[in-house]
């Protein structure tokens, strides 16, 4: 069966440390994202992508990257982890064509900065 | 710019009793409209979703009508069980767009 699976499902770090977690999906989706999940905030979109060598900031991209080498991978670096970056993150793909766009989603990776 | 307003929770209830999560929404153009669910520890599963005016999506006993005339899109469900205590996510995908805006969730405790 097709899925989509995160790594480290949990991570701790110091602050300043460049961390990157793993997104892998086999669905062979074009579109894939990556949102944070925090208390009392929801899920806010940090970075997308709509294809190979395609990346998009989302509405809390600083601090953050990606590459999309591939079709089925979307890395999220944190270039030097922050105190504010400890959450809850979440990949997901869809794909592309006829609408609605369903997103199936990883189980998460739970990050602490200490 | 889109927004999607779900009821703050937590939300109680005891086994059996009938559910309202009130969603609202703002969009320009005709958005679908989706709710999803997360249990414990995993991510958002899709629960249902309704592409157009009065379509009403339905999936294990939860049902939601897409009310354009009021921007709602309210997920009720008849008799809830325990197994249903998770947080529910009222998202809406805009026409010709990829990227889906999440409410900011509503968790629901059902007590046996």
């Amino acid at each position: 069966d097709a899925e989509i699976t995160q790594s480290p499902r949990h991570k701790i770090t110091e602050t300043g440390r460049q961390v990157t977690l793993a997104c892998h999906q086999t669905w062979n989706h074009n579109n894939m994202f990556w949102y944070r999940q925090d208390l009392g905030h929801g899920l806010r979109l940090i970075h997308y992508s709509y294809g190979v060598q395609d990346t998009n900031k989302g509405e809390v991209s600083d601090g953050y990257s990606v590459s999309r080498s591939n079709t089925e991978d979307l890395p999220l670096t944190l270039e030097s982890a922050a105190s504010s970056q400890t959450s809850v993150y979440f990949c997901a793909s869809s794909e592309t064509g006829q609408g609605p766009y369903e997103q199936y989603f990883g189980p998460g990776t739970r990050l602490t900065v200490t | 710019g889109d927004s999607v307003t779900q009821m703050e929770g937590p939300v109680t209830l005891s086994e059996e009793a009938f559910l309202t999560i009130n969603c609202t929404y703002t969009a320009t153009g005709y958005p679908s409209l989706f709710w999803y669910v997360q249990y414990p520890g995993e991510g958002l599963q899709l629960l249902l979703k309704a592409t157009k005016a009065d379509d009403k999506g339905s999936n294990k006993g939860f049902e939601a009508t897409y009310r354009k005339e009021t921007t709602s899109f309210h997920l009720e469900k008849g008799s809830v069980q325990v197994s249903d205590s998770a947080v529910y996510f009222c998202a809406l995908s805009g026409p010709g767009g990829f990227k889906t805006i999440f409410g900011a969730g509503t968790r629901l405790f059902v007590k046996a």
